[in-house]
């Protein structure tokens, strides 16, 4: 089946610092998502790329869908304590059958130092 | 809007009894409903895909007489761990959506734990 391959596993930035982190697999989506999850809670979603090459901004977070469509970056600016957290990748195929499933990848912790 | 509850959010039971999840959506009513687990410092996982008034779809490697799920309404789904063993601690996490193609709102979650 597929893999997705997140990086970093982990990251320790200063407050202000800016954050970026990547999604790549061995095959195609054709949608990809990012969801942030705090401690014992479920997933957030905070960015959703339906096209290749989309660049997408949600405050001071920015995701681009790669334009193989088998990547996929967020940037974090200007990081805050608040951004902690667990950050993960999904990729969805869509278009029918079985592929409205997400593949999620293993998830970055960031931490925050005030 | 597009919110999504789980009861209880943690749970310890004793091996070998079995323990009911519910998931709801407060606001929307979700045609399809998805039960994910969660070991800790790992991804979700995909257990089982249910689509109300039908029998959910279960992943490779999981058990459906182990895991029962019953999505009888359009704001409710259960998923009952039969026989529970200590292997079956962990996260399970339940997603909501309209249609199996949009968006999945998350619940919090349900820690269980099996002594």
């Amino acid at each position: 089946g597929q893999q997705l391959n997140q990086s970093p596993q982990s990251m320790f930035i200063q407050e202000g610092e800016d954050v970026s982190m990547n999604c790549t697999s061995s095959s195609i989506f054709n949608t990809w998502l990012w969801y942030k999850q705090d401690p014992g809670e479920g997933p957030v979603l905070l960015i959703a790329l339906y096209k290749a090459g989309e660049l997408t901004s949600n405050g001071r977070l920015t995701a681009q869908f790669g334009i193989t469509r088998k990547d996929s970056f967020l940037n974090i600016s200007a990081s805050i304590p608040s951004d902690v957290g667990i950050y993960f990748c999904a990729g969805q195929l869509g278009s029918g059958g079985s592929n409205y499933k997400l593949t999620f990848g293993k998830g970055t912790l960031l931490t925050v130092n005030p | 809007g597009a919110v999504v509850s789980q009861h209880p959010s943690w749970v310890i039971c004793k091996s070998g009894t079995s323990v009911k999840i519910e998931c709801r959506s407060l606001d929307f009513q979700a045609t399809t409903m998805f039960w994910y687990r969660q070991f800790p410092k790992q991804s979700l996982m995909l257990m089982a895909t249910s689509n109300e008034g039908s029998k959910a779809t279960y992943e490779q490697g999981v058990e459906k007489d182990k895991f029962l799920i019953n999505h009888a309404s359009l704001t409710l789904s259960t998923l009952t761990v039969t026989s529970a063993h200590p292997e079956d601690s962990s996260f399970y996490i339940c997603s909501a959506s309209e249609d199996s193609f949009n968006e999945q709102f998350f619940g919090p979650g349900t820690r269980l734990t099996v002594l």
